[in-house]
């Protein structure tokens, strides 16, 4: 398996607050993108990231920021969560482009 | 919108092969098939991928029609591990701001 950890694992939070979600490889690779996945609608994108401190917009981009100051990690931030960002957040990872490999997830409950 | 078709619930008797086929008639000449499946509450796991040749590895087998049109992920000797969602994906292969668009997929039950 991929060395991708998330942290942390599960979160409550009321709405209204800031969140931060960690996406840490061991890999080198590349690319690192975040997902988030909620029934009816699959995995959607949110945001990507080509390299260090180079990223980009998904699907799903708004109330999300990102940053990757160095290669091995990739943070999402919920700037203000809402109870619509309840979900589970996946982190993958890329070393070519071509193969994306998933982290194991972040459920997040927004009250 | 997704761009493959997938039955949504298979069984398979544990041991036995088990055969999921999807369809992607729109496919373009660039495009990959890639199959990722998901165990309840864990992130995807990719499987395999291919464009136009029949690929195997150590988790899977891939066929590809002539005509690029559908597809059959083959897992040899299915077990009780095996009992996931799979999805079907096709895209680009070399496209780092394309996401992977997974659909429905497959609920595979394996079955002792």
């Amino acid at each position: 398996d991929a060395g991708i950890t998330q942290s942390p694992r599960h979160k409550v939070t009321e709405t209204g607050t800031p969140v931060t979600l960690r996406c840490h490889q061991t890999e080198n690779h590349r690319y690192m993108y975040w997902y988030r996945q909620d029934p009816g609608h699959g995995l959607r994108l949110i945001h990507y990231s080509y390299g260090v401190k180079d990223t980009d917009k998904g699907e799903v981009s708004d109330g999300y920021s990102v940053s990757r100051s160095k290669t091995e990690d990739f943070l999402l931030t919920l700037e203000s969560a809402t109870s619509s960002q309840t979900s589970v957040y996946f982190c993958a990872i890329s070393r070519d482009q071509e193969t994306q490999y998933f982290g194991p997830g972040t459920r997040l409950l927004v009250l | 919108d997704a761009k493959t078709t997938q039955p949504p619930s298979m069984d398979c008797a544990e041991g036995r092969a088990a055969n999921l086929p999807c369809n992607h008639s729109t496919i373009s000449g660039n495009e990959y098939v890639y199959w990722y499946r998901q165990i309840h509450s864990q992130g995807p796991q990719y499987i395999i991928h291919g464009l136009k040749n029949n690929e195997t590895n150590e988790m899977a087998s891939l066929i590809i029609t002539e005509d690029r049109k559908s597809s059959t992920l083959i897992l040899p000797h299915a077990t009780l591990r095996d009992t996931a969602v799979y999805y079907c994906i096709v895209r680009v292969g070399y496209s780092g701001n394309t996401p992977l668009v997974f659909g429905k997929g497959t609920r595979l039950s394996v079955i002792a």
